[in-house]
């Protein structure tokens, strides 16, 4: 069974950065492409970016809102990615999930359960 | 503001068959394929329909998918109570090389 566990979520002041990981189990990860969704509370989906296999290049796409502060990581050996989150704002104040791009390039086929991230002063 | 438009809302009796259109442009929906998740409150997405009309393994066959020039369909056919959740298509943009979601559609079961 696949499994996505995110972790690292909490209440961060605006300018503030933090770090989530997700750790996967139960699927080929060097070969995964992985993706971070977030949802706001009471609002929509909004897709954060990706990171592709190594063996796909290991590149990583961002959404415009986040892009050059949000940076997305991958340990192949701890079977882990992670979301590098830096000078973060009100607006980014969501539920944060992992999910396994099982049909590339975007198709999220099994997602983490989230964690969620609070921006406040 | 999402690029992909849906209906806030759908409803419908037990048994009925529900539709929710998802309106995007040449860009995305146009020159990719749609996906579908269903989101049940407090909870992770799950992907409902991928490639326009593709069901995963697991997916009762009431749900099915279409797409016809720059919108896509999800129908629900033989409504269940348990069917009542949001529902979101996505497709990849182009454009904006970024991976849109819908506004997002509560069904609700009468």
């Amino acid at each position: 069974e696949v499994q996505l566990v995110e972790s690292g979520g909490g209440l961060v002041k605006p300018g503030g950065t933090l770090r989530l990981s997700c750790a996967a189990s139960g699927l080929p990860f060097t070969l995964a492409w992985m993706s971070w969704v977030r949802q706001a509370p009471g609002k929509g989906l909004e897709w954060v970016g990706r990171i592709k296999s190594k063996g796909s290049g290991g590149t990583t796409d961002y959404a415009a809102p986040v892009e050059g502060r949000f940076i997305i990581s991958r340990d192949d050996s701890k079977k882990a990615i992670f979301l590098q989150m830096n000078s973060l704002e009100t607006e980014d104040s969501a539920v944060y999930f992992c999910a396994w791009v099982a049909r590339v390039p975007s198709v999220m086929s099994v997602w983490g359960q989230g964690t969620l991230v609070t921006v406040s002063s | 503001q999402s690029v992909l438009t849906q209906p806030p809302s759908a409803s419908g009796t037990p048994g009925q068959r529900v539709t929710i259109s998802c309106s995007g442009s040449s860009s995305n929906i146009g020159s990719n394929s749609v996906d579908w998740y269903q989101q049940f409150p407090g909870t992770a997405p799950k992907l409902l329909i991928s490639s326009d009309d593709e069901r995963p393994s697991g997916v009762p066959d009431r749900f099915s998918g279409s797409k016809s020039g720059t919108s896509a369909s999800l129908a629900i056919s033989g409504l269940q109570s348990e069917d009542e959740s949001d529902y979101y298509c996505a497709a990849w943009d182009a454009s904006l090389n970024d991976y849109v979601f819908g506004t997002g559609t509560k069904v609700t079961v009468l």
